[in-house]
């Protein structure tokens, strides 16, 4: 079955800075590779998705890549601000009737 | 105008009791999942429902047993509760099986003491 190893776990810039995250997948049938947020406390929300014919999505400040050769994508904040700071989880499926499998997920802090 | 409701928020009780945590949807999907977050934040799927049907049932322990009376609803029940079984369950749903965009919902924390 699908596993998504997603680094780093822990992740604190300064306000302003940019941040990176990463995730590799093990099933090349894999086509779907969303994004979600969860703020203490709250529900897990999606910020951003990309699907395997698209190698770049850019929604303001964030921005999905993916390497499908290489099987992995990545999440990148640019300008970050002290409410980015959550715990953000990659995820990866495909069409095939598996399910959603997320990464461990990246604690991102952001200090003014 | 709540999209993916659940109830309760906050469960709390003794090992070997049976509970239920309920969920409704009002987006109109056709798929509906549980979700158990451990203490280490880790999102583990348990099981999906396309339709009223059962599509994933992920290595759950059979103590563990959901149950959709329509497509809106996907309930959980969980017999003689352990100590591991604490964490938070959470329910979501997609208009369409896994490629799509899951709402989750708020969430309910289990403690089994």
């Amino acid at each position: 079955g699908e596993n998504v190893e997603q680094h780093p776990s822990t992740l604190s810039v300064q306000e302003g800075d940019s941040a990176v995250i990463k995730c590799t997948y093990s099933d090349s049938a894999s086509n779907y590779f969303p994004w979600y947020k969860q703020e203490l406390g709250k529900r897990p929300q999606l910020i951003i998705d990309i699907r395997s014919n698209v190698g770049e999505k850019k929604d303001q400040r964030i921005a999905v890549t993916l390497n499908k050769t290489a099987k992995h994508f990545s999440l990148h904040i640019t300008e970050t601000q002290p409410e980015d700071s959550a715990v953000y989880f990659c995820a990866a499926s495909h069409q095939a009737g598996t399910a959603l499998i997320f990464g461990k997920g990246t604690t991102l802090s952001v200090s003014s | 105008d709540t999209a993916v409701s659940q109830t309760p928020k906050y469960l709390v009780t003794q090992m070997g009791n049976d509970k239920s945590i309920k969920c409704e949807q009002n987006l109109g999907h056709d798929t509906m999942y549980w979700y158990k977050q451990d203490s280490k934040k880790f999102l583990k799927i348990m099981f999906s429902y396309n339709n009223k049907e059962l599509i994933i049932n992920e290595t759950v322990p059979n103590r563990f047993s959901p149950k959709s009376p329509d497509k809106a609803h996907l309930n959980l029940h969980i017999n003689s509760l352990e100590l591991g079984d604490s964490a938070v369950y959470f329910c979501a749903s997609s208009p369409e099986f896994s490629t799509d965009t899951q709402y989750f919902g708020p969430g309910t924390r289990l403690t089994v003491l």
